[in-house]
């Protein structure tokens, strides 16, 4: 149980597009979400909390305009990374926890999205 | 506030020997401590975690650590690593009275040699 689906799982695209990432927890609910980004050989950097019905959380240098957090339903959070440039590419990651009120749970990570921006 | 560290880039090991990757942490009360396991283009999978009682915790693919307070530690061992095994590892750590976010290590890159 608690599997988290993560789409798409490779995106290449032009400088100047938008692209929007799913992850969906597909067989538990998840109040709160988490965005990670990930550069070559490299720890998670997390970038935003994502919390159902309200505005996500970014972590401080991480822009919300450049990164737009949705998170619409208990089930679906997406990240759409706006007028993507080169620098912009990157892995990235999102988790989540059946009970994330329960510090002492494991966060359950999709299979993340490798961004490449041309 | 809580932190963890992995004082190692890279651990590098002969397949059948045993392997050790190691974690100190820091936190102002109790830690829960947890260890996932990245394949090169795939999310973290969880591996195992500490929350209380018996110091050694079994974990999934023949892991386990040992949770020793008086050092912080919380090192991730195998008693005979296969080549399979080689992937990054990732530490983590939450304050039990703290943020339900939790905080990651750099992670550590296990390669195993034939």
């Amino acid at each position: 149980g608690a599997v988290v689906s993560q789409h798409p799982s490779w995106v290449i695209c032009k400088s100047g597009t938008s692209v929007k990432i799913e992850c969906r927890s597909l067989d538990f609910q998840a109040t709160t979400m988490f965005w990670y980004r990930q550069f070559p050989k490299q720890s998670l950097m997390l970038m935003a909390t994502s919390n159902e019905g309200s505005k996500a959380t970014y972590e401080q240098g991480v822009e919300k305009d450049k990164f737009l957090i949705n998170h619409a339903s208990l089930t679906l959070s997406t990240l759409t990374v706006t007028s993507a440039h080169p620098e912009d590419s990157s892995f990235y990651i999102c988790s989540a926890s059946p009970e994330v009120g329960l510090s002492n749970q494991p966060q359950h990570f999709g299979d993340g999205t490798r961004l490449s921006i041309l | 506030a809580q932190s963890v560290a992995q004082p190692e880039d890279q651990v590098n090991v002969a397949e059948g020997n045993p392997l050790t990757v190691k974690c100190t942490y820091s936190v102002s009360g109790n830690p829960y401590l947890f260890w996932y396991v990245q394949y090169p283009n795939r999310g973290l999978q969880f591996l195992l975690k500490y929350i209380t009682g018996d110091n050694l915790v079994k974990g999934s693919y023949g892991f386990e650590a040992e949770f020793n307070k008086s050092q912080t530690s919380f090192h991730l061992k195998k008693p005979s690593a296969l080549v399979s095994d080689s992937a990054l590892y990732f530490c983590a750590v939450r304050d039990e009275g703290g943020s339900y976010i939790p905080t990651f290590g750099r992670g550590t890159s296990l390669i195993v040699h034939p």
